[in-house]
């Protein structure tokens, strides 16, 4: 299964936006709402921040975003903070049976 | 609140066998879909298998099947990893991970990992 297609680093200062692509093929994020984010701090297991490409889990803050074009999805986080440096994956259902996820992309805020 | 706590990891040879658990409380864990997702030391994140709540129906990554066996022990809330066959790729972080959805039938192929344990380190080295 071949992996999702994200940059590997993005930056941004204080308080600025970013957006974080991820692509893949009409078998996976064309295919299926089922594409979600996670943010890695190092050394802890990955949380879940977006999910059903654009719904936030009770608890995460309305600065992350999601949206889908065709087969690539992006997340955006607004008003950027020292604490959202992290690394951010996305992933999503492919057919059949399986899951994808992204290379992951390291978000440094300056 | 929902915990999952992973177990079993360490250092084998190439070649060798590993059984990883996973104990999980808070929730109504025989309701739930399970996976077991993996992160190799400094690389990303490759979802590894997924077993149904019930236990009918497993699947597997193309990297791990025939090795691997993904099992669940509804009466004591208990997830499990077979790794038979080990080889040095297999060197990673394994995580237990709840599905979404409950009670998702077919391949799941709604909802996401949406609670994640703190993992175990399999490490295959002779």
């Amino acid at each position: 299964q071949s992996a999702l297609t994200q940059p590997a680093s993005v930056s941004g200062s204080p308080g600025q936006s970013i957006t974080i692509s991820c692509t893949g093929t009409t078998s996976d994020i064309g295919g299926s709402n089922s594409v979600s984010w996670y943010q890695q701090h190092p050394g802890k297991a990955p949380k879940l921040m977006i999910f059903d490409v654009s719904r936030r889990p009770s608890g995460v803050s309305d600065r992350f975003s999601g949206s889908k074009s065709g087969s690539t999805a992006s997340l955006t986080i607004s008003g950027l903070q020292a604490e959202d440096e992290a690394t951010y994956y996305c992933s999503s259902y492919k057919n059949p049976g399986s899951r994808v996820f992204g290379g992951g992309t390291r978000l440094t805020v300056l | 609140q929902v915990q999952l706590v992973e177990s079993g990891g360490g250092v084998v040879q190439p070649g060798r066998s590993l059984r990883l658990s996973c104990g999980a409380s808070g929730f109504s864990f025989s309701s739930y879909a399970m996976h077991w997702v993996r992160q190799a030391p400094g690389k990303g994140l490759e979802w590894v298998a997924l077993i149904l709540y019930d236990g009918s129906i497993e699947y597997y990554a193309d990297s791990v099947k025939g090795r691997f066996t993904i099992s669940r022990d509804n009466s004591r809330n208990t997830l499990y990893l077979q790794m038979n066959s080990l080889r040095g790729e297999d060197t990673a972080m394994y995580y237990c991970v709840r599905h979404s959805t409950p009670y998702c039938g077919g391949d799941c192929n709604w909802g996401t990992f949406d609670h994640w344990g703190q993992g175990t380190l399999a490490t295959v080295s002779s």
